[in-house]
């Protein structure tokens, strides 16, 4: 089976800083990649997603992600936060499995960005 | 488009009662999954249905069941709630299979006390 794991539970910068969130994967066989964010008491929102083509896959609200697949790592990147951006992110890996495909989440980072 | 409303939003049960989740899954969406979010923790894969079966349950014992409609709409049901039952339930809904990415619900807060 899959795992995801993400790297740092929790990650505080600047308003205008870059940041990094870093998503590692098990499987060595072609996936397919998600971040999602969720604010407080809210359902999970998709940021961008892997599928295949370019390794450098953008998304919404500024947030970029690179595919390494030699490192079975999927990072999320944004080069300037905003205090909006303070949120739970979540990296998730597609499951093919027995037929149905399924989402293995990682445990989440949480993102406080500070003024 | 609409994208995946459930309902309710907040319930709170009583340890051993039965509670009934819900889900209206995006147009044109024939895939429904759900997903249990624990405080402080990533989702967890509860099952998935698919033309009104169950295609696929992740590590939930049976007392997690649930329903799909020919409108592709769903319930989840627990039965003899346990107060570890607490959770965020999140509904999911994706073409066929989901490989190309799911769309979310807001999710039903459960407590069970």
């Amino acid at each position: 089976a899959q795992s995801v794991t993400q790297l740092d539970s929790q990650v505080p910068v600047f308003e205008e800083a870059p940041v990094e969130l870093r998503c590692n994967y098990s499987s060595s066989v072609s996936v397919y990649l998600f971040w999602y964010v969720q604010y407080p008491n809210q359902g999970l929102q998709l940021l961008l997603k892997y599928l295949s083509g370019s390794t450098l896959v953008k998304g919404i609200n500024g947030f970029e992600a690179e595919f390494n697949k030699s490192q079975t790592s999927f990072h999320l990147r944004k080069p300037s936060v905003h205090i909006s951006d303070t949120a739970e992110y979540f990296c998730a890996v597609s499951e093919i499995s027995g037929g149905y495909n399924k989402l293995i989440f990682g445990a989440g980072t949480r993102l406080a960005v500070h003024p | 488009e609409t994208g995946v409303t459930q309902s309710p939003t907040h319930l709170i049960k009583t340890r051993g009662q039965q509670v009934t989740l819900r889900c209206s899954s995006q147009s044109g969406h024939n895939t429904v999954s759900w997903y249990q979010q624990a405080l402080g923790q990533g989702p967890q894969f509860i099952f998935q249905y698919y033309r009104e079966e169950e295609n696929g349950r992740g590590n939930f014992p049976p007392r997690f069941s649930g329903l799909q409609f020919p409108n592709y709409s769903s319930e989840l049901n627990v039965n003899a709630l346990e107060l570890d039952d607490s959770a965020l339930y999140l509904c999911a809904s994706s073409l066929t299979g989901g490989g190309y990415g799911y769309t979310f619900g807001s999710g039903t807060r459960l407590t069970v006390v």
